[in-house]
């Protein structure tokens, strides 16, 4: 069975960084691409970054670049986020999702909310 | 930027009743990036359809998919309870890369 579990949010200052994981297992992890797609609480969905299999290539929407990185260890089947300079707006429900053009399998998210 | 905007913002129908949520995109897309999910409160969202018309595993055949180049379709021929939710069309290509559209909020009438 597919299970993709994040775990790492919580509540931070503005300014702040917080480094999101994301557990794979129940598949070949190092075989596909993997996501962060984010929503905010009662909004829609907001695809925030990717990473190929071999993490060479990476890609952002454009109002987290150079604030946040994607990276994997498929040694250890994980996805990771790392949010720096946090901001208000990045409050969200953060979710892995396993796939590039469509994501069949989603975490169940983990909540980052950035306040003082 | 590829924009998908979805039509109605809500539609209200009974159990029964067959529905049909629109997505459109801003610019020609092609059929094989385009994806529909569902979204139930609380949950993750849920893949529908892949490759505008392709059903994802498990889903029953009462969700399709259909459409080409800016206008693309999800129907449900006959809604049952576990049917109303929130529905997302989701596109690949261009910069970004993904996008999604705002969501359609099926509802009981």
């Amino acid at each position: 069975e597919v299970q993709l579990v994040e775990s790492g949010g919580g509540l931070v200052q503005p300014g702040g960084s917080l480094r999101l994981s994301c557990a794979a297992s129940g598949f070949s992890f190092s075989t596909y691409w993997m996501s962060w797609v984010r929503q905010v609480p009662g909004k829609g969905l907001e695809w925030v970054a990717n990473i190929k299999q071999d993490g060479s290539e990476r890609y952002y929407v454009d109002s987290v670049k150079g604030r946040f990185t994607i990276s994997r260890d498929n040694a250890k089947n994980s996805l990771y986020l790392q949010m720096n300079s946090l901001r208000a707006e990045d409050t969200a429900v953060y979710y892995c999702a396993r796939g590039v053009w469509s994501f069949g399998y989603w975490g169940q998210g983990t909540l980052v909310t950035v306040s003082s | 930027e590829i924009v998908l905007t979805q039509s109605p913002g809500t539609l209200s129908l009974s159990p029964g009743e067959g529905a049909t949520l629109s997505c459109r995109a801003s610019q020609s897309i092609s059929s094989t990036y385009l994806a529909w999910y569902q979204q139930k409160p609380g949950q993750a969202p849920r893949l529908l359809i892949y490759g505008a018309s392709s059903r994802a595993t498990g889903i029953p055949d009462r969700f399709s998919g259909s459409g080409s180049g800016t206008d693309f379709t999800l129907t449900i021929s006959r809604l049952e309870p576990e049917d109303f939710a929130v529905y997302y069309c989701q596109q690949h290509g261009g910069s970004p890369p993904i996008t999604f559209g705002q969501g359609t909020r099926l509802e009981i009438k």
